[in-house]
């Protein structure tokens, strides 16, 4: 079955403690984004990966870094979080920029 | 800059009438638009997208959009709705004139279909 998998589902840390949530897909998708979603503001992309080894800073990359070693996956990496990070995030891949973006199920974090 | 609008927050119609959630856009370009559907504690799914041809577009779980390129709108549609079409709407769009996987959200729309 095609997916875009995301762990963990539910996530609670406190300020400072470095986390990785991962994201893999298995449809051999070259393009994978993260996003991050609050209420009244919709979807807000972080980062964005067009291939292996190729990174770019969405619209809120600050506080978050990513990588690309491999095509099927592209963690979001939270150095020291904050509060200001508590949000719901979505994992996304697509084929092409033009096609439509399969979603991973999430991951809510709470970052006290 | 691209951006993208949903002016309503929510949404309420009666199961068996018809309904439009709706959305505008501005981008520098022709735009390529897409309607994306989160149902509670899911991710969110591809329902449809406008890249160029016939205004009407016809997605999945019998929704469709119509493109009007002089009102930059793209409002979803469909003739009768469903109390299982209570959802989180997103339109999105896409500026083909920058050559990334950047897509612009709007703030999303909620469905509530009463029976």
């Amino acid at each position: 079955e095609a997916q875009v998998t995301q762990n963990p589902r539910y996530l609670i840390t406190v300020t400072g403690k470095k986390l990785t949530v991962t994201c893999s897909q298995n449809m051999n998708h070259e393009y994978m984004s993260w996003y991050r979603q609050d209420p009244g503001l919709g979807l807000r992309q972080i980062y964005y990966s067009m291939n292996v080894e190729v990174t770019d800073k969405g619209d809120v990359p600050e506080g978050y870094k990513v990588s690309r070693k491999e095509k099927r996956n592209f963690p979001l990496i939270l150095e020291s979080p904050s509060p200001n990070q508590t949000s719901l995030y979505f994992c996304a891949s697509s084929f092409a920029p033009a096609e439509k973006l399969f979603f991973g199920s999430g991951t809510q974090l709470s970052v006290l | 800059a691209q951006s993208v609008a949903q002016p309503e927050d929510q949404v309420n119609v009666a199961e068996g009438n018809p309904l439009t959630v709706k959305c505008t856009y501005s981008v520098s370009g022709n735009p390529y638009l897409f309607w994306y559907v989160q149902y509670p504690n899911r991710g969110l799914q591809f329902l449809l997208k406008y890249i160029t041809g016939d205004n009407l577009v016809k997605g999945s779980y019998g929704f469709e959009a119509e493109f009007n390129k002089s009102q930059t709108s793209f409002h979803l549609k469909k003739p009768s709705a469903l109390v299982s079409d209570s959802a989180l709407y997103f339109c999105a769009v896409r500026d083909p004139l920058r050559n990334t996987d950047k897509l612009i959200f709007g703030t999303g729309t909620r469905l509530q279909v009463f029976p």
